[in-house]
């Protein structure tokens, strides 16, 4: 079975501008979450979506946000780039038939705000 | 709030050598999920693996073992027989139930060298 996958895996952006970044989780898996992981660090949480409804949002701008569609797809905007977006962007699903709630990674997209 | 602390930057060891990564967590929620993703240099974070908080038994996965002791809020990772392949990073996550739903909280990450 194919896993989480991603795209672009790069991308090179200017201040100011706007990015789309896509998810497309494991099949059968219903929930896909998106992070941040910024040179140096852990990835930190920016959403989680299920059955195309956000259940959840970390600390990030309003300039972030997200959707899921009815193939349980899902897409990150990000508007306004600044300098500091800067980061890989990993996208993770989980099957919510498994009790440890497990998530498994897509390859990440790298993102690069010049 | 939830916390997970890694304290080495970075370890190295010999080939077929075993070694030790080391995770303490903090919470106070009863019931949680401790997990190691390996990250090599192309980004992917791949799932080792889980532990949870009523598991009676260290959970093991192949050349994988983790070292749960409970009261010390400790988790490690023991990698046996290390391979030149086992080169990455390695974060330690816990699952953090929070509004309705999970999320993980990641520590700093510690970067293993394995030579040959």
């Amino acid at each position: 079975d194919a896993g989480v996958t991603q795209s672009p895996t790069h991308l090179i952006k200017t201040r100011g501008q706007h990015v789309t970044l896509r998810c497309s989780p494991i099949s059968g898996h219903k929930s896909v979450s998106w992070y941040q992981q910024v040179l140096g660090q852990g990835p930190q949480f920016i959403f989680q979506y299920y059955e195309k409804e956000e259940r959840g949002r970390g600390n990030f701008p309003d300039r972030f946000s997200a959707r899921q569609f009815p193939n349980y797809s899902s897409e990150l905007n990000v508007n306004a780039l600044l300098l500091g977006d800067s980061a890989l962007y990993l996208c993770a699903s989980t099957s919510t038939l498994e009790s440890t709630d497990t998530q498994y990674f897509g390859p990440g997209t790298r993102l690069t705000v010049l | 709030a939830q916390k997970i602390t890694q304290t080495q930057p970075g370890m190295f060891v010999q080939e077929k050598e075993a070694v030790t990564l080391d995770c303490t967590y903090d919470t106070s929620d009863p019931s949680y999920g401790l997990f190691w993703y390996k990250q090599p240099s192309s980004g992917e974070m791949i799932f080792l693996i889980y532990q949870g908080s009523y598991d009676q038994q260290n959970a093991t996965e192949g050349r994988y073992s983790l070292n749960f002791q409970k009261a010390r809020k400790s988790a490690n990772l023991v990698i046996s027989a290390s391979q030149l392949g086992d080169s990455a990073m390695y974060f330690c996550a816990m699952r953090e139930f929070s509004g309705g739903y999970n999320k993980l909280i990641f520590g700093a990450g510690t970067r293993l060298a394995v030579h040959p």
